[in-house]
């Protein structure tokens, strides 16, 4: 099983400052099916990034992927008010399908 | 637009087994796979397993192996999870959760919570 492990745990940022998130695997993630999630209390995940650098629907253009391999990022470019929450990544290249610890965006 | 509804929140005791259903619109149901994910109380997302609606194949979590059963039904479009000998550590908010771009899990039900205890 390939595990993820998200760095940092928590990141104490103000708005309109940039956020780097990193997602390391234990193994190579096949053709970087890799996925970047947000979730709020009280609400279901939501997708944000796939393929590890394609944004999701109506996801707003300051949030970027990269990465491939071991080694992924999720930058948010300038944080608004509404941007904090707990990300999650996501490898779904091979079962079972494994998720990071998360990383908690907070307001500093 | 896509919509995953899922049954209310359940209480059980130790031992018992859980059914929870998650009933989809707004697709095709049987075109896309669907997930079952969990998240006890504080803490990340596990991954459950996953069904084919078309053909019903389904594949599990080696650690749930023996205790969780997912079926669907085609004629209402409905994806279920059953998990069986329930222990506290099974509490949690299990949500469906439908693939789609290459994969990754775009739609997610609404989560339902259930409760072990005695």
């Amino acid at each position: 099983e390939i595990v993820l492990t998200q760095s940092p745990g928590t990141l104490s940022l103000s708005p309109g400052e940039r956020a780097t998130l990193s997602c390391g695997a234990s193994q190579s993630v096949s053709s970087s099916y890799l996925a970047w999630y947000q979730q709020k209390p009280g609400q279901p995940p939501r997708l944000l990034i796939y393929g590890a650098s394609s944004r999701a629907t109506g996801i707003p253009d300051r949030f970027s992927g990269s990465g491939s391999g071991t080694d992924f990022t999720l930058t948010i470019s300038r944080l608004e008010p509404e941007d904090f929450a707990v990300y999650y990544c996501q490898q779904y290249g091979s079962s079972p399908l494994t998720f990071g610890g998360g990383t908690k965006v907070e307001i500093k | 637009q896509v919509q995953l509804v899922q049954s209310g929140a359940e209480v059980k005791k130790p031992g018992a087994s859980v059914k929870v259903s998650c009933k989809a619109s707004g697709y095709t149901f049987t075109n896309y796979y669907m997930h079952w994910v969990r998240q006890a109380p504080g803490q990340g997302l596990e991954w459950m397993g996953i069904i084919n609606p078309s053909g019903g194949s389904t594949s599990y979590a080696q650690r749930l192996q023996g205790r969780v059963t997912m079926t669907r039904d085609t004629s209402t479009s409905t994806v279920y999870m059953e998990l069986s000998s329930l222990r506290s550590e099974d509490t949690a908010v299990y949500y469906c959760a439908r693939e789609g771009l290459s994969g990754s899990l775009g739609y997610w039900g609404q989560g339902t919570l259930v409760t072990v205890s005695s």
